[in-house]
């Protein structure tokens, strides 16, 4: 069963917008993260958030965790288009070594 | 260069027919997975595990088998692959410290007719 479900499906941008997408999840967790997938390749690690942290950034990425309302949000600020691609949220199921993964949203940045 | 690979890459059988899908890492790394991704359905795990001889199963182990004999490897074996075994395979590791952060292998295209 799938724990996250990431919102929008897809989102088309204009290279220096900011794109954002959700994620929401059913069960509590202690962590998140964000992966990236470039098409036709494996995915790329991009960020963790702890259940006790409210945000974390990383470069020109901005997570937010709200635990209270099972949701979290990526921000990627001033897109290029080196970030098309498509952007999973990865949370634990049941213990912390299965992890379950949206359908993702996949983002084109337009030049 | 740290990496996971894969082999084969691309892989078209038919029914019935066993096959293995290897994968390799050069990490030293005590965790290793199998997932399947499927359109509008995300990446589901499939097979999981901890170290040498400890496997344990993901979300969707149902038609699929694997081996851990040796800490670099973890073959993903379909002893007998069905049309709904068709999907892009992928191979990750981490480290059991951080094993949040998966390395990921570049994926295998298995179609089964």
């Amino acid at each position: 069963s799938q724990q996250g479900e990431e919102d929008p499906q897809a989102l088309s941008i204009q290279e220096g917008e900011n794109a954002t997408m959700n994620c929401s999840y059913k069960t509590s967790i202690n962590n998140l993260q964000w992966y990236r997938q470039n098409s036709g390749r494996g995915l790329v690690h991009l960020i963790l958030i702890r259940s006790n942290e409210r945000e974390k950034h990383s470069g020109r990425l901005r997570v937010t965790l709200d635990t209270s309302k099972k949701s979290s949000s990526l921000l990627i600020t001033a897109s290029r288009a080196a970030d098309t691609a498509s952007y999973f949220c990865a949370t634990p199921l049941g213990n912390d070594y299965k992890l379950s993964f949206g359908a993702g949203t996949t983002v084109t940045v337009r030049a | 260069e740290a990496q996971v690979t894969q082999n084969p890459r691309y892989l078209i059988t038919v029914t019935g027919k066993k096959l293995t899908v290897t994968c390799s890492q050069n990490m030293n790394h005590e965790y290793m997975s199998w997932y399947r991704q499927d359109p509008g359905l995300g990446l589901r795990q499939i097979y999981y595990s901890m170290n040498v001889e400890v496997t344990d199963k993901g979300d969707v182990p149902e038609g699929y088998k694997v081996s851990r004999k040796e800490k670099r490897n973890f073959p993903l074996i379909l002893e007998s692959p069905s049309p709904n075994q068709t999907s892009l395979y992928f191979c990750a590791s981490s480290s059991i410290r951080n094993h949040y952060e998966q390395y990921f292998g570049p994926g295998t295209r298995l179609t089964v007719t």
